[in-house]
């Protein structure tokens, strides 16, 4: 069966630190992988999306960046982070459907 | 640009109570609709809607789809604490892989 991991569960960092977190998806092929990210009492906002290694749709032009290095690993990147980029960013995958299958989340706070 | 409406936006009712939440949608070229629930962590998959009038069940919980009216209904019935929750529902954009979220439905079981 397919399982879904993202780390770290929980970071703070300061205002102006470099951000990485990772998503690995196992017991699947050529998933399609998704980055949201969901602010306190908002509803889930849709990063990046990407359909195979190396290709990255961008949907909100922000200081975040995404990469695709390996087939089931998907990586959310930040040079500096802002204020405004505390939230929780949930992974998601999905293979021949539109159901989207998510991992277990980061909360980010930026302090 | 596609739209996922979702209502009321909080609901507090006793346990025991049945509940509906509501759901309704401008997506272009609409293919199906997407029900999850969300606790304190990811989103879980409920149900994929993509036949008008057909109910699908899961326990307590069903959902059915009106296509003409683009309108799709959860409903919860003998409610327990445990359905406490944000109800999110989300329709595919076509001819990508991309989900649009409502807001959610924060729904409250009170014992």
């Amino acid at each position: 069966s397919q399982t879904i991991h993202q780390w770290p569960a929980t970071l703070v960092q300061p205002v102006g630190s470099p951000l990485s977190l990772e998503c690995t998806v196992e017991g699947t092929s050529n998933p399609n992988l998704y980055w949201y990210r969901q602010a306190a009492g908002r509803g889930l906002q849709l990063l990046f999306y990407s359909v195979g290694i190396g290709q990255i749709s961008s949907e909100v032009p922000q200081n975040l960046s995404a990469s695709r290095p390996q087939d089931r690993q998907f990586i959310l990147s930040s040079k500096k982070l802002l204020l405004s980029d505390s939230g929780f960013y949930l992974c998601a995958w999905s293979v021949q459907t539109y159901t989207q299958y998510f991992g277990p989340g980061t909360r980010l706070t930026v302090l | 640009e596609d739209k996922v409406v979702q209502s009321p936006l909080s609901l507090v009712v006793h346990e025991g109570d049945t509940v509906t939440l509501n759901c309704s949608y401008e997506v272009t070229n609409f293919r199906s609709l997407l029900w999850y629930k969300q606790e304190k962590k990811a989103p879980t998959f409920l149900f994929m809607l993509t036949s008008s009038g057909i109910e699908k069940k899961s326990g307590r919980l069903s959902s059915i789809l009106d296509k003409k009216e683009l309108f799709s209904i959860l409903n919860i019935t003998a409610t327990q604490t445990g359905d406490s929750a944000i109800y999110l529902c989300a329709g595919p954009n076509f001819g990508n892989e991309k989900l649009t979220f409502g807001t959610g439905t924060r729904l409250t079981i009170i014992p």
